[in-house]
């Protein structure tokens, strides 16, 4: 089943421990990006990545890591997590960078994360 | 700036209702791509529909149907005959051809509250 696969689905951690949220694709899409979720402020873009190598900041990437070392995967890395990265986190990935704008996303079930 | 709207914060109706989500977006560029996404209670997002910048016509899909006005710029979605599962929180977002990060906008979101 074509998928994007994010671990985990819950995380309850505390602040300045280092985190990472998993995200994996099965369908050999080239584009990839991270999304945090807020209420009352819609999804915003944290990172994204259009390619293996190729990685660039979203408009809140203040606080957060990614890689992309193969296409499949692109974490989300939280070196020192705060309180207010309490969020709800979704990867999506698209074909290409034209898909993503034309046709939009294939997304993750989301993550929700919690810094106490 | 690109912009999404939802003014609507929550709507509650009772079973059967029709009921229409309101969605006001701002872009610049001449080609851009709409899209409504329902965000259940289990909290993944499901793609509904996508519209792009040159085709106005409004769709319909069952009890589900859009109306995309250029002139006043609203992207809007009516569901008819509500129903209790159609609880959701509904998210419309924007992607223009010409933004370099190739992501979605989105709108804070309208919480839908189907009473039985």
């Amino acid at each position: 089943e074509a998928q994007v696969t994010q671990n985990p689905r819950y995380l309850i951690t505390v602040t300045g421990k280092k985190l990472t949220v998993t995200c994996s694709q099965n369908m050999n899409h080239e584009y990839m990006s991270w999304y945090r979720q807020d209420p009352g402020l819609g999804l915003r873009q944290i990172y994204y990545s259009m390619n293996v190598e190729v990685t660039d900041k979203g408009d809140v990437p203040e606080g957060y890591k990614v890689s992309r070392k193969e296409k499949r995967n692109f974490p989300l890395i939280l070196e020192s997590p705060s309180p207010n990265q309490t969020s709800l986190y979704f990867c999506a990935s698209s074909l290409s960078v034209g898909t993503a704008v034309n046709y939009g996303y294939t997304f993750g079930s989301g993550t929700r994360l919690t810094v106490v | 700036a690109q912009k999404v709207t939802q003014a609507q914060t929550e709507i509650s109706v009772v079973e059967k209702e029709d009921v229409t989500l309101d969605c006001v977006y701002e872009t610049r560029d001449t080609t851009y791509y709409l899209f409504w996404y329902k965000q259940p209670p289990s909290g993944e997002l499901v793609f509904l529909i996508r519209r792009n910048s040159f085709d106005e016509q409004n769709e319909i899909s069952g009890r589900y149907s859009w109306n995309f006005q250029k002139s006043t710029s609203s992207f809007n979605f009516t569901i008819t005959a509500s129903q209790v599962v159609d609880s959701a929180v509904y998210f419309c977002a924007l992607s223009e051809a010409s933004d370099s990060n190739y992501q979605l906008i989105w709108g804070a979101g309208t919480k839908l509250i189907i009473k039985p």
